[in-house]
């Protein structure tokens, strides 16, 4: 079965440093999303892309932030100068844009900023 | 506005059955979603619903009340593995933003 995925699974930063998160989607998918779940809290909205562009964006996804897909199959979520508040789990997600609309996860990268 | 609710925390015995509720108040909807998450891991997705009704997948279905603004996904023959968070999720204003509630933490016991 097609899969999403993300590297690396798990990443440790210095505050203040710049952090790149990849992920694959699925081939056929056009629509691109990055999600955020701190440990213990619900699912949070980040932004979503389509079309080499960011469709809608979050109050979170602030100038600290931006997405990227440079090469047609990589979709990537950078950091600038992470916060120990950024430390979550990063979750990638896309869609196909027919059907039911069903959002496919990825494993996630976790993000431990000290 | 947007907003989903759902318990935090449910308790279910081995081979019972469990209903797992939600409401929701989202702008433009678009189908209403059941997630299951393990802990630390990702949301798998489980099913949808966008008419009023059942829909039937195995020993899960789930509901929808598009009028009341309410769902519940229905969890029978519980084993074990079921202990997971189960996470509603309705799209607002299109499909760029899917909203995720809170999640219930189901606790399956022998």
């Amino acid at each position: 079965e097609p899969e999403v995925t993300q590297t690396p699974s798990h990443q440790v930063t210095q505050m203040g440093q710049e952090v790149i998160l990849r992920c694959v989607p699925i081939s056929n998918h056009l629509y691109f999303y990055w999600y955020r779940q701190i440990l213990g809290q619900k699912v949070e909205f980040l932004v979503s892309f389509y079309n080499n562009e960011i469709s809608e964006k979050s109050e979170i996804f602030d100038d600290q932030f931006s997405v990227e897909r440079p090469d047609g199959s990589n979709f990537t979520l950078k950091i600038r100068s992470t916060k120990l508040e950024d430390s979550a789990m990063y979750f990638c997600a896309s869609r196909t844009g027919s059907g039911a609309n069903v959002l496919t996860f990825g494993a996630g990268s976790r993000l431990t900023v000290l | 506005g947007q907003n989903i609710d759902q318990p935090t925390e449910m308790t279910a015995t081995e081979g019972a059955i469990v209903q797992i509720n939600c409401t929701y108040q989202t702008s433009g909807f678009n189908g209403l979603f059941w997630y299951q998450q393990h802990a630390g891991e990702a949301p798998t997705f489980l099913s949808y619903n966008v008419l009023d009704g059942l829909e039937e997948k195995g020993r899960f279905s789930s509901f929808l009340s598009r009028s009341k603004g309410y769902s519940y996904l229905l969890l029978k023959e519980l084993q074990m593995k079921d202990s997971a968070s189960y996470l509603c999720a309705a799209y607002s204003g299109g499909y760029n933003k899917l909203i995720f509630g809170a999640g219930t933490r189901l606790a399956v016991h022998p």
